[in-house]
């Protein structure tokens, strides 16, 4: 099935900085979600981006659907940014990962005032 | 708009009993998936119905675990009987049936937390 693999595994940041994170996918796919997971375990949704780029506030997400990978950047990070960031994809059809939403392993986050 | 509703949010048991957690999708969505979301790993599919209709079950390990939405709204996933390794995050998520299988945006809930001792 396909690979999803997320970098970096963790990352410890001051409130304020910026930060990019990679996910990189090992065949074509038809849908590409970030999530948040935050301290409590709810999964929030942040872009619905299988191509293109997409802003929301200070997120913004750009996916490269031609080279396999999608980047979110996290400007002005605040403590409420903490938690773990997954990416996850659906292959389109064939393949036993077809319709599948495949999790990466996710990015920690950690925020300090 | 409500989300997605799911209890009980935390359960603790002893291996060998039996389990269920309960999911209500958002309004309208047809489809409904259970994820299994052990510690420090992404969620895993475990079943994935459109409707009342079992779409995917191919990850669901049929000699202890079940799943039915009977009325194609709400769902139960069951456990019998739990083993020590069922210790996880049971997710429950719901989406519109999209024209392409897996297309659509998917809502979670926030989870039932599952010990087994």
């Amino acid at each position: 099935g396909i690979q999803v693999e997320q970098s970096p595994p963790d990352l410890i940041l001051q409130e304020g900085a910026n930060s990019t994170l990679r996910c990189n996918f090992s065949d074509s796919v038809n849908n590409l979600q970030w999530f948040h997971q935050n301290p409590w375990g709810q999964l929030i949704n942040l872009f619905y981006i299988p191509s293109g780029t997409k802003q929301n506030g200070r997120l913004s997400a750009t996916t490269v659907a031609t080279e396999r990978y999608s980047l979110l950047y996290i400007s002005s990070s605040q403590t409420t940014d903490s938690g773990v960031y997954f990416c996850a994809v659906v292959c389109p059809a064939g393949g036993t990962s077809y319709g599948k939403l495949t999790f990466g392993q996710g990015t920690i986050l950690t925020v300090h005032p | 708009e409500a989300g997605v509703a799911q209890s009980p949010r935390y359960k603790i048991i002893e291996k060998r009993q039996s389990v269920a957690f309960w999911c209500n999708p958002i309004s309208g969505h047809a489809t409904l998936y259970w994820y299994q979301q052990i510690l420090g790993q992404g969620p895993k599919l475990l079943i994935q119905f459109q409707n009342n209709g079992v779409v995917d079950d191919s990850q669901l390990p049929k000699d202890r675990f079940s799943a039915e939405r009977l009325k194609g709204v709400d769902s139960t996933l069951k456990i019998q009987p739990a083993k020590l390794e069922d210790s996880a995050v049971y997710l429950c998520a719901s989406s519109l049936p999209g024209g392409l299988a897996g297309v659509e945006t998917q809502y979670f809930g926030p989870g039932t937390r599952l010990l087994v001792l």
